[in-house]
């Protein structure tokens, strides 16, 4: 089984500023990890996902994350955020034996302010 | 466009009433999920299936009840039985054979029992 801690429930942000949402998950078998973003009364959009190669991963946005099997963290970054970023981003991870089962993280509130 | 509907958008029903929220997928994907969304408890997964007339129950399944007759079609029935029905549901399907396994979602019912 899996389970995925997301550390911080809210981040506010000054606009153009840098941001990191972490994420920690833990599992007995190779992962495949995700990150979506919600925004207030969507449904969820899938921003970036890691399934082997390159650890550094770019997805829509702006938004990238890096996957650190050592540390079993798949942080989500991005250089500047903008208003519209202002959403509640998910991390979520599965098992490879179980690719499409998904275990989500309890979310991280991202709060721009102009 | 290919996509995932749920409708409606949002549901009012009176304590004791089952109700039923259609969610349908044009992907032609073979997995089909729901979940339910409380504020600051991500997502919880309710059932899920995985080919036609086959589901399985989720974390939450109590007080809720599914078909899948075919493939595009995965409706939810939140039935008298389930305590708090008040929630965000969020209804989302992926491919099975593919490696990348992500789940698309759809836009959500809100759902409001009084």
């Amino acid at each position: 089984a899996q389970s995925v801690t997301q550390l911080d429930s809210q981040v506010p942000v000054f606009e153009e500023a840098p941001v990191e949402l972490r994420c920690n998950y833990s599992s007995s078998v190779s992962v495949y990890l995700f990150w979506y973003v919600q925004y207030p009364n969507q449904g969820l959009q899938l921003l970036l996902k890691y399934l082997s190669g390159s650890t550094l991963v770019k997805g829509i946005n702006g938004f990238e994350a890096e996957f650190n099997k050592s540390q079993t963290s798949f942080h989500l970054r991005k250089p500047s955020v903008h208003i519209s970023d202002t959403a509640e981003y998910f991390c979520a991870v599965s098992g490879i034996n179980a690719g499409n089962m998904l275990t989500f993280g309890g979310g991280t509130r991202l709060m721009v302010k102009p | 466009d290919g996509g995932i509907t749920q409708s409606p958008k949002y549901l009012f029903r009176k304590e004791g009433q089952n109700v039923t929220l259609s969610c349908e997928q044009n992907l032609n994907h073979d997995a089909m999920y729901w979940y339910r969304q409380d504020p600051g408890q991500g997502l919880r997964l309710i059932y899920y299936s995985q080919i036609v007339n086959d589901f399985q129950k989720g974390d939450i399944a109590e007080g809720y009840s599914v078909s899948r007759e075919k493939k595009e079609s995965f409706p939810l029935t939140v039935t008298s039985a389930q305590k708090n029905p008040t929630a965000f549901y969020l209804c989302a399907s992926s491919l099975m054979t593919s490696p990348s396994y992500e789940q698309y979602f759809g836009p959500g019912t809100r759902l409001t029992v009084t």
